[in-house]
């Protein structure tokens, strides 16, 4: 079966504009997952998903981040008004869900640069 | 504090020798689940092993063994018989039962591996 798949894979924006990313995550995994990883760090969570859910906000930057889930299938990380500092890779996971020790399935991420 | 660390900022090994890569933890909680994840310069993140509070035994997934130290809070993971393809950064993550069955990972910084031919 096919993996997490994200698109687009590269994004440029100049700041100030939006942008979506979107995440695709495996059949049938029911937690959805975004972090952020800049350049030399490492990951840093964002959002998590249960179904259409998001039980955890926690990470989210600003409120110039949000992100949805629907059909407890795909989901859409949306940042607007983008700054340099948004630069980064967004990645995202899913997993089945019902337990701690389902692993976490990665997405190829997708490379955003603010200019 | 940080809830994982890891301080190596690059390590070298030989092909086919083997490798630790050090990981230590902080929680208060009594369940939690710590994994192990490869990066290769392509970005993909790839799950290597996992290992549970309460598992009595360490994990062992092929070349991978992960060296769990409950009372020191440390999560080794050791590499057998090195690959070239094993050349990777490597982060160790944590997730806390407080937080939810399936909350978020807390991931460390990362540690680079280069193996040498």
């Amino acid at each position: 079966g096919a993996g997490v798949s994200q698109s687009p894979s590269n994004k440029v924006t100049e700041k100030g504009k939006d942008v979506e990313l979107r995440c695709d995550p495996i059949s049938g995994h029911t937690a959805l997952y975004w972090y952020r990883q800049s350049l030399g760090q490492g990951l840093e969570f964002l959002i998590y998903f249960q179904g259409n859910s998001a039980p955890d906000k926690s990470g989210l930057p600003s409120d110039r981040f949000s992100a949805e889930r629907t059909g407890g299938s795909v989901s859409t990380l949306t940042i607007q008004r983008t700054q340099q500092e948004d630069s980064a890779v967004y990645l995202c996971a899913s997993s089945l869900g019902g337990g701690q020790t389902y692993e976490q399935y990665f997405g190829p991420g997708t490379r955003l640069t603010v200019t | 504090a940080q809830k994982i660390t890891q301080t190596q900022p690059g390590m070298f090994v030989q092909e086919k020798e083997a490798v630790t890569l050090d990981c230590t933890y902080d929680t208060s909680d009594q369940s939690y689940g710590l994994f192990w994840y490869k990066q290769p310069s392509s970005g993909e993140m790839i799950f290597l092993i996992y290992q549970g509070s309460y598992d009595e035994q360490n994990a062992t997934e092929g070349r991978y063994s992960l060296n769990f130290q409950k009372a020191r809070k440390s999560a080794n993971l050791v590499i057998s018989a090195s690959q070239l393809g094993d050349s990777a950064m490597y982060f160790c993550a944590m997730r806390e039962t407080s937080t939810g069955a399936n909350s978020k990972l807390t991931f460390g910084k990362g540690i680079t591996l280069s193996v040498r031919p």
